[in-house]
């Protein structure tokens, strides 16, 4: 199946920092990506969906100008947790969408672990 | 999307068939069942799908009933390395613009 990466695996920083996430889908093109949040034992939350191109779409409840995406290639989006605080501590997961004939399969990367002291 | 109930957690002897049960009881006509899965601390793994039939690739066996209202993910012979948490997923047909939910899901652990 395709590919999708993520980077760093694991960040640690400081409350008041801003950290940027990347995701890559590694052999395709993938015009829509998703990120998803997971805290400690619950399921995946869908935080947003990024077109390429175009400006990202929250989910209600997300602070769109905390959590800044950019998905400015067909084989990259970023997240940026701006100003981040403990509270932001998660599992952060992303998706692309690879287009197979006639359907739409979507991929995970392998994840990053978000620490704020 | 329809909302799927998956019992909380399970557990299968190695070597074993492992049978995980889904309802959907709520599916329409254009909504296809999707199963995942999630190792600890990793991204979730795309295992299997069906709109009416049943299906059979390389990691499992998808059973749908005839209704439609319930499907079974099957395991055939459990490893270890299958323990994770397996999530059911109905999504509409519309796949350019449609979102994956997760549920809860069902843990499985396989048992040596």
């Amino acid at each position: 199946g395709a590919v999708v990466s993520q980077h760093p695996s694991r960040v640690i920083c400081k409350s008041g920092t801003s950290v940027k996430i990347e995701c890559r889908s590694l052999d395709f093109q993938a015009t829509t990506m998703f990120w998803y949040r997971q805290f400690p034992k619950q399921s995946l939350m869908l935080m947003a969906t990024s077109n390429e191109g175009s400006k990202a779409t929250y989910e209600q409840g997300v602070e769109k100008d905390k959590f800044l995406i950019n998905h400015a290639s067909l084989t990259l989006s970023t997240l940026t947790v701006t100003s981040a605080h403990p509270e932001d501590s998660s599992f952060y997961i992303c998706s692309a969408r690879e287009p197979l004939a006639g359907a739409y399969e979507q991929y995970f990367g392998p994840g990053t672990r978000l620490t704020v002291t | 999307d329809a909302k799927t109930t998956q019992p909380p957690s399970m557990d299968c002897a190695e070597g074993r068939a492992a049978n995980l049960p889904c309802n959907h009881s709520t599916i329409s006509g254009n909504e296809y069942v999707y199963w995942y899965r999630q190792i600890h601390s990793q991204g979730p793994q795309y295992i299997i799908h069906g709109l009416k039939n049943n299906e059979t690739n390389e990691m499992a066996s998808l059973i749908i009933t005839e209704d439609r209202k319930s499907s079974t993910l099957i395991l055939p012979h459990a490893t270890l390395r299958d323990t994770a948490v397996y999530y059911c997923i109905v999504r509409g047909g519309n796949f350019g613009n449609e979102k994956l939910t997760f549920g809860t899901g069902t843990r499985l652990t396989i048992i040596p």
